[in-house]
């Protein structure tokens, strides 16, 4: 079955580390984006990237990095420096093409929690 | 730059009513719509999209017309289900103030029906 993975579900962390997110795709898809969920609101953009080892800043990229080192794979780091991480986040994945702007497809998600 | 606002929830209906989600865009150029539905706990998926005015996406009954005019993209099922609570987002992609398929979302709408 294709599709895009995210693990962990779910993720505990100490206020001060580090921490990287997940994110598999086995659609030949060469964009992937990753997105920042707070209870009862709509997704944030982070970071995206078109095409392998190139990524953007989305709109809120402050305490964030990516990197994009093979097509199917698109980790999140959550650093220290991002005030408050305690949120779902979600991964998808789209074609690129010129003429129409695709759909993207959504990984299950990884809750992060800060203690 | 590109917005996309929806009606604000939550909904709740009970089984078998009408239902109606409004959405309205800005964008410039000829951006794509979508609708997308987000269960508890998971991911988004698509439900349905058009990528030109006038077009009508559809799926498992629920229906959406592109309409340049207004610039909106409502939604409507002519009888909900209990099984159709979730949150249900509206997006737009492209246009000519975005790059690739990357994705602008309303701030979702919360359904509950009931039995």
């Amino acid at each position: 079955d294709g599709g895009i993975t995210q693990s962990p579900k779910y993720l505990f962390r100490k206020e001060g580390q580090n921490v990287t997110l997940s994110c598999e795709q086995n659609l030949n898809h060469d964009a992937m984006y990753w997105y920042r969920q707070d209870p009862g609101q709509g997704l944030r953009l982070i970071y995206y990237s078109q095409i392998v080892n190139d990524f953007q800043k989305g709109d809120i990229a402050e305490g964030y990095s990516v990197s994009r080192e093979k097509k199917e794979s698109f980790p999140l780091t959550v650093t220290s420096a991002q005030k408050n991480p305690t949120a779902f986040y979600l991964c998808a994945s789209s074609i690129v093409s010129e003429r129409i702007a695709h759909e993207q497809f959504f990984g299950p998600g990884t809750r992060l929690t800060v203690l | 730059g590109n917005s996309v606002t929806q009606m604000e929830g939550p909904v709740t209906l009970s089984e078998e009513a009408f239902l109606t989600i409004n959405c309205t865009y800005t964008a410039t150029g000829y951006p794509s719509l979508f609708w997308y539905v987000q269960y508890p706990g998971e991911g988004l998926q698509l439900l349905l999209k058009a990528t030109k005015a006038d077009d009508k996406g559809s799926n498992k009954g629920f229906e959406a017309t592109y309409r340049k005019e207004t610039t909106s993209f409502h939604l409507e099922k002519g009888s909900v289900q209990v099984s159709d609570s979730a949150v249900y987002f509206c997006a737009l992609s492209g246009g000519l103030e975005t790059s690739g398929s990357r994705l602008t979302f309303g701030e979702g709408t919360q359904l509950t029906v009931n039995p």
